[in-house]
């Protein structure tokens, strides 16, 4: 099976302009996961989606959103950029289907570096 | 939610020689660790994952052992060799969302 992609891989944002990632999961798995990867913080959980419904959220401001789509592709969207959203943005996918405190191996995507001038 | 600390933070070790590298845990009702590895400029990659009903897994020359009443749990690389000159990164399961560790650097050197 193919692994997790996203798109795009690079980008350069200056602040105050929004941002909209892509991520598409192995085929079959309907959980998308996204992480915030910086030198500082580490790896961040920002949310989880599985049919098309957030189910858990991250504690980082409602400019960072997501959405799922009905073949469980994924997109998270930054708005007003600032210059600490600079990071990798990496989503991951699963089966989802362990449920709560869920024991499902989580396959990471290469990430999206982004750069806010 | 679940809070997960990792040490240390760098490691160096001769190739050849044993790696460990610990992580404690808050969350009692935690039950699924994981451990990735990621290169430098590469995605995290899983490399060994202990659910809370067993004490020990081992594969290769790798090896995890849980630790449920003192919440803890540790990785043992054996062996070790320059290609596993990596950070990893244990973590633990709040809901559907990994918290991981803060990542431990280990440099292997021949």
């Amino acid at each position: 099976k193919a692994g997790v992609t996203q798109t795009p891989r690079y980008l350069i944002k200056t602040r105050g302009q929004q941002v909209t990632l892509s991520c598409s999961p192995i085929s079959g798995h309907r959980s998308v996961s996204w992480y915030q990867q910086t030198p500082g913080q580490g790896l961040q959980f920002l949310f989880e989606y599985f049919s098309e419904t957030q189910r858990n959220k991250g504690n980082f401001p409602g400019r960072f959103s997501g959405r799922q789509f009905s073949n469980s592709r994924s997109e998270m969207n930054v708005s007003t950029l600032e210059l600490g959203d600079s990071a990798l943005y990496l989503c991951a996918s699963s089966e989802g289907t362990s449920g709560y405190r869920s024991t499902d191996t989580q396959y990471f995507g290469p990430g999206t570096r982004l750069t806010v001038l | 939610g679940e809070n997960v600390e990792q040490h240390p933070s760098t490691l160096s070790v001769q190739e050849g020689d044993s790696a460990v590298i610990k992580c404690t845990y808050s969350d009692s009702a935690s039950n699924y660790f994981p451990w990735y590895k990621q290169e430098l400029g590469k995605r995290p990659q899983l490399i060994i994952d202990i659910r809370s009903n067993v004490g020990e897994k081992k594969d290769q020359r790798i090896a995890v052992t849980l630790n449920k009443t003192a919440k803890h749990f540790s990785l043992h690389i054996t062996e070790t060799q320059p290609e596993d000159s990596a950070v990893y990164f244990c973590a633990g399961v709040t809901g559907y969302a990994l918290n991981f560790g803060k990542g431990t650097s280990l440099l292997v050197t021949p």
